[in-house]
């Protein structure tokens, strides 16, 4: 089955830049989705499409890809971006999501 | 505005079935996929798979042989059941709409989420 592979966790200092990677077989012939999800809530689509940005999502969210690996980056990380986030991507009609990674700001 | 609600027992016994509806408001259910995941606790996301409006399914691999679900176009909900459960199959159970074409979909927006639990 196909498994994309995300770093457990990813620490950042407030108004820095996190980058959270997401790497898969032939990942670059895909396309990626983010998720952010804070503790005792659904996941939020906060990337698609590698780098489209759903509205109501903060510019400082972006994504690009190169490779088998996609980037989610957040520039300018505020505490309230402190959450788990989960890359996505479509393999043989299902639906398949990283392990997921911790983004602690401290 | 599309927005999903889980609804269904909170308690399941070992080795019954899991039933849960999910209502969609705002939108239609037709001519889009939908979508269970779990969430076991303190663990990550698990897709359990999809429906399409013509009842169409695919499922997880893993969960196959014990997944069906179904989808009521008139009441504007889906549905999922899961057999045989047991004690791992104690999660948060999400719906959600599956969006976009080909091999750039998404998954927007979820239901808030309910915690199923197996335990006798």
């Amino acid at each position: 089955s196909y498994e994309l592979a995300q770093p457990p966790s990813v620490s950042v200092s407030p108004g820095q830049t996190a980058t959270i990677t997401c790497s898969g077989n032939n990942l670059g012939n895909k396309y990626a989705s983010w998720y952010q999800q804070k503790p005792g809530q659904s996941p939020v689509l906060v990337i698609y499409q590698d780098t489209k940005r759903p509205s109501g999502i903060p510019e400082r969210f972006s994504g690009s890809s190169s490779g088998n690996t996609v980037t989610l980056t957040i520039g300018g990380t505020q505490a309230m971006d402190e959450a788990d986030y989960y890359c996505q991507a479509w393999d043989s009609s299902t639906v398949v999501f990283g392990g997921g990674t911790k983004l602690t700001v401290l | 505005q599309v927005q999903l609600q889980e609804s269904g027992p909170g308690l399941v016994k070992p080795s019954e079935t899991l039933s849960l509806t999910c209502s969609v408001f705002g939108g239609s259910i037709t001519s889009d996929y939908w979508s269970w995941i779990r969430q076991p606790p303190g663990t990550g996301l698990e897709w359990i798979g999809y429906i399409y409006d013509s009842g169409s399914t695919i499922y997880n691999p893993s969960l196959k042989s014990r997944v069906a679900m179904s989808v009521d176009t008139s009441r504007n909900q889906f549905s999922l059941k899961l057999t045989s459960v047991t004690a791992a199959d104690t999660a948060v159970y999400f719906c959600a709409r599956t969006k976009g074409v080909g091999i750039g979909r998404w998954v927007d927006p979820w239901g808030q989420g309910i915690l199923v639990t197996v335990s006798s």
